[in-house]
């Protein structure tokens, strides 16, 4: 069971250049996530998806795109990466608001480190 | 918007002995749900423990239970018995429940506290 799969695991970008990365979900889950994690800063939510083909602005949207591809794919792209964009990266899925309490928990991939340069 | 505070960014512990995380969250809504998540040195997510806003009793796992204090918007974890393996970022995390057809998701962290275990 693979639970929430994000690759690269790694990578550095020079400044100006894109990316996207990706992620995937095996528990059927309608609700998707991207968050950054910067030291002393705990996760912040980037964006996030309800359900396939919708998407909403977290608290730090801005230099990132989303794209919510089906039910088990949502990726998140750098359009022209910066310095400050340097971070780890996750991705995760969860059942929607109003799900039970036992259901409600997010699980996460392992992350992504990105360096831009 | 949610905020959540976790006071402590670091604190240590003996082997074998209790410890106490803090965490105090700000919210208007009346039901969500709260976690503990612990991120060792492998960067994985782990969840500790989760609680729903509109039960008082408090959750427990394991050496794991929670005080939380809806009046006061705290939510503290208690590690009992501290083992090395519990060596880790620990983060407080908030999502709101309701789903009236719209509205903000996702989780809302606090910036984590450092736990050391000595041997």
């Amino acid at each position: 069971n693979a639970g929430v799969t994000q690759t690269p695991k790694f990578q550095v970008l020079k400044t100006g250049q894109s990316m996207t990365l990706q992620c995937a979900q095996d528990m059927n889950h309608n609700s998707m996530y991207w968050y950054r994690q910067d030291p002393g800063m705990g996760l912040r939510l980037i964006y996030y998806s309800a359900s396939e083909g919708t998407t909403d602005k977290g608290e730090v949207p801005n230099g990132y795109n989303v794209s919510r591809l089906n039910k088990r794919e949502f990726s998140l792209r750098l359009e022209s990466a910066a310095p400050s964009q340097t971070s780890v990266y996750f991705c995760a899925s969860s059942d929607p608001r109003g799900a039970t309490v036992m259901n409600t928990e997010a699980f996460f991939g392992q992350g992504t480190r990105l360096t831009v340069v | 918007a949610q905020t959540v505070t976790q006071s402590q960014p670091e604190m240590s512990v003996q082997e074998a002995e209790t410890v106490t995380l803090s965490c105090t969250y700000d919210t208007s809504e009346s039901d969500y749900y709260l976690f503990w998540y612990k991120q060792p040195p492998s960067r994985q997510m782990i969840l500790v423990i989760r609680q729903e806003a509109y039960k008082q009793q408090n959750a427990t796992e394991n050496r794991f239970s929670v005080n939380f204090q809806k009046a006061a918007k705290s939510f503290s974890l208690k590690i009992s018995d501290s083992q090395l393996g519990d060596a880790a970022m620990y983060f407080c995390a908030y999502r709101p429940r309701p789903y009236s057809g719209g509205g903000a998701d996702g989780l809302t962290f606090g910036k984590g506290t450092h736990l050391i275990i000595q041997p």
